[in-house]
C-alpha cells in the first residue's frame, strides 16, 4: 500500500541553523509533491510544491528537493527563526490531482 | 489570496445528536472539495470528496451514513456528523484545490473540533 513517512516526529533546533525535513515514500508515482505548514488547531497553509520533473524548488528561504529515484523530498528552511515553529506535513498526489496524501508531519522547534 | 471558510470551529454536543460543519470557499469556485479528519499528532485522513451536483465519494472504511456530505453549490460543501458518539470527537477539516490549473495547491478551511460528550 502507499506510505509517506516523514522520519521524524519532532526536531528541535537553534535558531539561525538550517532546518532539514524529510519525506519518504513507497509504492507510489506522484506526479508532484507538496509541503504544507500547520499551526495548532489551524487547518495546513500551503508553501510549495514541486514536480516530478523538476529536481529542486526555492521560495524564499525555503527549499525543496525531490528524487523520484530515491523517493525522497527534503524540506530546507535556511535562517530559522522560532516563528518558524510548526508542524509541517509533506504531501503526494498523482496527475490526476484528485487525491493527495498526506505524511504525519515533523514538529518543528526552533529555540532561540 | 483564496479563502476556504469553514464554521464552526469549535462544538460540543451530546451524545446521539448531529452536527453540522460547513465549509465555504470565498473568492472562487469549488467543483470539489475534500474533507478530512485528524487526531492529535496524526496526519490528515482523507474522508470522502465532495462532488458539487453528485454525490460525494467516500474513502474505505468511512461510513456515508454516518458523515453525510452535501455539496449544494459551487462555494458551500457540508459534512453531517449524524448520532455522534464520543469516538467521533476530532477535527474535522476541509479543502478546496486551487482553481489555478494544475497546481495541485489546496486551501484549507480553520478546522472544526467536535467533541462529543
Amino acid at each position: 500500500s502507499q506510505k509517506i513517512e516523514q522520519n521524524s516526529e519532532a526536531l528541535n533546533i537553534q535558531e539561525g541553523k538550517t532546518a532539514t525535513l524529510t519525506c519518504n515514500y513507497t509504492n507510489y508515482s506522484p506526479a508532484y509533491l507538496q509541503w504544507y505548514r500547520q499551526d495548532p488547531g489551524r487547518g495546513p497553509v500551503f508553501l510549495l510544491l514541486i514536480r516530478e520533473n523538476e529536481k529542486e524548488k526555492r521560495k524564499e528561504r525555503l527549499k525543496v528537493t525531490f528524487d523520484t529515484t530515491l523517493k525522497q523530498s527534503l524540506f530546507h528552511i535556511t535562517a530559522s527563526q522560532p516563528a518558524d515553529s510548526a508542524t509541517y506535513l509533506c504531501a503526494l498526489a498523482g496527475s490526476s490531482a484528485s487525491k493527495i496524501i498526506f505524511g504525519s508531519g515533523t514538529r518543528l522547534s526552533i529555540r532561540p | 489570496g483564496a479563502v476556504v471558510s469553514q464554521h464552526p470551529s469549535w462544538v460540543i454536543c451530546k451524545s446521539g445528536t448531529s452536527v453540522k460543519i460547513e465549509c465555504r470557499s470565498l473568492d472562487f469556485q469549488a467543483t470539489t472539495m475534500f474533507w478530512y479528519r485528524q487526531f492529535p499528532k496524526q496526519s490528515l485522513m482523507l474522508m470522502a470528496t465532495s462532488n458539487e451536483g453528485s454525490k460525494a465519494t467516500y474513502e474505505q472504511g468511512v461510513e456515508k451514513d454516518k458523515f453525510l456530505i452535501n455539496h449544494a453549490s459551487l462555494t458551500l460543501s457540508t459534512l453531517t456528523v449524524t448520532s455522534a458518539h464520543p469516538e467521533d470527537s476530532s477535527f474535522y477539516i476541509c479543502s478546496a484545490p486551487s482553481d489555478r490549473a494544475n497546481t495541485g495547491e489546496l486551501f484549507f478551511g480553520e478546522g472544526s473540533r467536535l467533541t462529543v460528550l
